[in-house]
């Protein structure tokens, strides 16, 4: 069946270093990819998404690009804030009439200042 | 949009009980889902509700577990005879039912069991 592995956490990154976390996934048809975020005491929200091969999504200041060679979508940010501290959620999904999401156990980030 | 909402934030009941969550979408998504979520883990499928018909089914989803959504708004997910394994977070989220629409979660409902 479909999976998504994320790479283990928590990482934890000093201000303006270079962010990379893991996403792979397996998938038995071609899924949309998504990054959410939650942060402390808040619920999932939405951070980016691609819904095809080579697209890439982007949104404040990261970037995930849907690889089907490599069956990955990695997250990138090039200089984090304390701010994104939160742990994030790697998810594929088909829509349409196969509603629900496949998630990653998330990895914690915690960015020091 | 207000928002995905759900009642209540927290419940805290013993062994055995039964409890009802309720969740409301946001106002023009047909589409409902309900996740539960453990601690350390990512979220995991439930069931989810195409307006009021129920279209999909985890096997997760035992029998002490029932959902409905019986207008096409609000839902509620009830959780019969309680056991020690069902202490988690319970979300719910809400999309457009056209394609690649992406999934608005709500805060959850946060279930302990004694």
């Amino acid at each position: 069946g479909d999976s998504v592995t994320q790479m283990e956490g928590p990482v934890t990154l000093s201000e303006e270093a270079f962010l990379t976390i893991n996403c792979t996934y397996t998938a038995t048809g071609y899924p949309s990819l998504f990054w959410y975020v939650q942060y402390p005491g808040e619920g999932l929200q939405l951070l980016l998404k691609a819904t095809k091969a080579d697209d890439k999504g982007s949104n404040k200041g990261f970037e995930a690009t849907y690889r089907k060679e490599t069956t990955s979508f990695h997250l990138e940010k090039g200089s984090v804030q304390v701010s994104d501290s939160a742990v994030y959620f790697c998810a594929l999904g088909y829509g349409g009439s196969q509603g629900n999401l496949i998630f990653g156990k998330g990895t914690k980030l915690s960015v020091k200042p | 949009d207000t928002g995905v909402s759900q009642d209540p934030r927290h419940k805290i009941t013993k062994r055995g009980q039964n409890v009802t969550f309720r969740c409301d979408p946001i106002s023009e998504h047909n589409r409902l889902y309900w996740y539960r979520q453990t601690l350390g883990q990512g979220p995991e499928f439930l069931t989810y509700f195409q307006n009021e018909a129920q279209l999909e089914k985890s096997r997760l989803l035992s029998d002490r577990f029932s959902a409905e959504r019986p207008k096409g708004s609000f839902s509620t997910l009830e959780i019969q005879r309680t056991e020690q394994g069902d202490s988690a977070m319970y979300l719910c989220a809400s999309s457009r039912d056209t394609s690649n629409q992406p999934q608005h979660f709500g805060d959850g409902t946060r279930l302990s069991i004694l």
